[in-house]
């Protein structure tokens, strides 16, 4: 079955700086990359999805990028503020008669610093 | 708000019980998925559901079993309890019908279990 690993599993950045979190997969038939964001004793919450023909997609601070032949796909967010602070998870899904569940990484505890 | 709801909020219970843990979906959506998640951990796929059938099963226990009924909500037993089972437990739905693209999932708010 699919596998998705998340790097790092946590991120300390200075307000104002960019937060950059990768993830791999390992089933090339995976064409739906959403990101997940988890603020503390709530639910995740969709910020951000990529499907696999395209290859970047960007919604105001947050973009993410898809390299479909190596198999990653990684989260950006500029000029980060307090309230970014929250653990993000990637997940990959196929589809398709398989269904579409989502297989999710480990998680990213990122910590934005005042 | 996503529009899925999930009861209770919060259960307490002891080792070797068991428990059911409700969903209902938002309107309209037909797949339903459960997933563990343990303290400071990942989200751990259990099951999914569409439109009443099973579609897809993760690392679920056998002591644990769930099931979508005719209007679409869906329960998770669980049984045997352990301390290690002791997490929250999410479900989320999600319209896209059978072999067509991934659309987004909606998560409920949770059910904490803890197992004592």
């Amino acid at each position: 079955g699919e596998n998705v690993e998340q790097h790092p599993s946590t991120l300390s950045v200075q307000e104002g700086d960019s937060a950059v979190i990768k993830c791999t997969y390992s089933d090339s038939a995976s064409n739906y990359f959403p990101w997940y964001k988890q603020e503390l004793g709530k639910r995740p919450q969709l910020i951000i999805d990529i499907r696999s023909n395209v290859g970047e997609k960007k919604d105001q601070r947050i973009a993410v990028t898809l390299n479909k032949t190596a198999k990653h796909f990684s989260l950006h967010i500029t000029e980060t503020q307090p309230e970014d602070s929250a653990v993000y998870f990637c997940a990959a899904s196929t589809g398709g008669a398989a269904g579409n569940k989502l297989t999710f990484g480990g998680g990213t505890r990122v910590l934005v610093k005042p | 708000d996503s529009g899925v709801t999930q009861t209770p909020k919060h259960l307490i219970t002891a080792t070797g019980q068991r428990v059911t843990l409700r969903c209902s979906p938002r309107s309209g959506d037909l797949s339903v998925y459960w997933y563990q998640q343990s303290l400071d951990q990942g989200l751990q796929f259990l099951i999914q559901y569409y439109n009443g059938e099973e579609r897809a099963k993760g690392n679920i226990l056998e002591r644990f079993s769930a099931q979508q009924f005719p209007d679409l909500h869906s329960e998770l037993n669980l049984s045997s309890l352990e301390l290690g089972d002791s997490a929250l437990y999410f479900c989320a739905s999600s319209v896209v019908p059978m072999g067509h693209s991934n659309t987004e999932a909606f998560f409920g708010q949770g059910t904490r279990l803890t197992v004592v």
